[in-house]
């Protein structure tokens, strides 16, 4: 079936850095993309989303690009702070509504 | 935003008993929740899709004798695993989709988490 995969499955960035957390998806008729941030023993917390009829959006601290030429999926975070650590999923919205989700990108912040 | 619950967060119990797990939307109507699985350092995997007032859709390779939903009413899903064993051992996540207009198009909202430990 379709899949959403990331590249990278840890990413280690320094207090004050900006990290890029990659995804790419398979399923081109995917029209709706989120990101989620998960920390331990929590359920995933919605950060930031993008329609396929876009290719950047920005929330605070957060932009998401959107290749859909690649199908690839980006997450940037600016100023990455201590408190920013955590897993990271991409998930897809396909044509039956359902969320696939990406394997996940761990995300450490070095102090 | 929105708020999912879920209940309990964490359940221990001994191989062959049934769990139920709630599921409640706090703040709105939703006819349609989901149940995901999620093993150790893994990501969320869909079981099924819980609709109010009609059966579950399962995920194949999901057992909907050994996972029963309920979804009997537009706030409120339960999970009951039957007979559980020491492989269903894992984090059961719930979402709620909001209702159209509500947020962002198509959001889910997801509850904490239910951490479920089979001995």
């Amino acid at each position: 079936g379709e899949s959403v995969g990331l590249h990278l499955p840890t990413l280690s960035v320094q207090e004050g850095d900006n990290s890029i957390i990659n995804c790419a998806y398979s399923n081109s008729a995917s029209d709706y993309f989120i990101w989620y941030k998960q920390e331990s023993g929590k359920g995933p917390q919605f950060i930031i989303d993008i329609r396929s009829n876009m290719d950047k959006r920005q929330g605070q601290r957060v932009t998401v690009l959107l290749n859909k030429t690649v199908k690839h999926l980006s997450l940037q975070i600016a100023a990455t702070q201590p408190g920013d650590s955590a897993v990271y999923f991409c998930a897809e919205n396909n044509a039956g509504n359902m969320l696939t989700f990406g394997g996940g990108t761990r995300l450490m912040v070095k102090p | 935003g929105a708020v999912v619950s879920q209940h309990p967060s964490r359940v221990i119990c001994k191989s062959g008993t049934s769990v139920k797990i709630e599921c409640r939307s706090l703040d709105f109507q939703a006819t349609t929740m989901f149940w995901y699985r999620q093993f150790p350092k893994q990501s969320l995997m869909l079981m099924a899709t819980s609709n109010e007032g009609s059966k579950a859709t399962y995920e194949q390779g999901v057992e909907k004798d050994k996972f029963l939903i309920n979804h009997a009413s537009l706030t409120l899903s339960t999970l009951t695993v039957t007979s559980a064993h020491p492989e269903d051992s894992s984090f059961y996540i719930c979402s709620a989709r909001a209702p159209t207009g509500y947020s962002s198009y198509n959001e889910q909202f997801f509850g904490p988490g239910t951490r479920l430990t089979v001995l």
